[in-house]
């Protein structure tokens, strides 16, 4: 079974600060999707990265994926209490239509 | 891109009944989906919906209680029988588009079972 795991689960960052939120998946895939998902809200796309090496970039976040390492990553430069929300990675192996779901982090950025 | 609409946002319903939860897309979508999303949990895979046929469920759901339709390319509903409180969640139904695999969400149904 595929597994697709997020560090850390929940994040409490003050304005200004940098940090990376990592996703760790369990299955070969070139493709790795980021949403953002607000409290009471459905999910927005974030990101789409679709080969190895891939990286995004969009404000203050961007995504990246290693497909050897079976790692995204999620950097946060200089937060703002606007990004505060839940961040899921999900991964598409390719094979089906299923998305995998991570876990979820919840940021949450303190002014 | 895909515009989804959800049908009722939220309700409130008693143990045993039936809620059907329609999904609207924007546009012809290839591929529609149904989730389940948990108090503070991620999402859960339900069954794709396939246009004119029995859904394709995922391991864990039944059609006798999570029933779908997709009579078109743009148009399915999710029916949760005989409901229990097990069953409060965050519905969400998505759809895929023929030029990528990158899927859109609905805005989601909260269900609460009383």
């Amino acid at each position: 079974e595929l597994k697709v795991e997020q560090n850390p689960l929940f994040l409490s960052m003050q304005e200004g600060k940098n940090y990376t939120i990592y996703c760790n998946y369990s299955t070969t895939s070139d493709r790795l999707y980021w949403y953002r998902q607000d409290p009471g809200k459905s999910l927005e796309s974030l990101f789409v990265l679709l080969s190895n090496g891939a990286v995004k970039q969009e404000g203050r976040l961007m995504a990246s994926l290693d497909t050897k390492a079976r790692l995204s990553t999620l950097h946060i430069t200089a937060a703002v209490h606007d990004l505060s929300a839940t961040y899921f990675c999900a991964v598409d192996t390719g094979t089906g239509n299923q998305f995998y779901f991570g876990t979820g982090t919840s940021l949450t950025v303190i002014p | 891109s895909a515009v989804i609409s959800q049908k009722p946002s939220r309700d409130i319903c008693q143990r045993g009944t039936s809620l059907t939860i329609q999904c609207q897309v924007d546009s012809q979508v290839t591929m529609m989906f149904w989730y389940r999303q948990q108090p503070g949990q991620s999402l859960t895979l339900i069954a794709t919906a396939n246009q004119g046929s029995e859904a394709t469920y995922e391991s864990g759901f039944v059609i006798d209680k999570f029933p779908i339709s997709r009579p078109n390319l743009t148009f399915s509903t999710l029916t949760v029988s005989n409901m229990s409180p097990e069953d409060s969640s965050i519905y969400l139904c998505s759809g895929q588009t023929s030029g990528g695999r990158e899927q859109y969400f609905g805005p989601g149904t909260r269900l609460t079972v009383t």
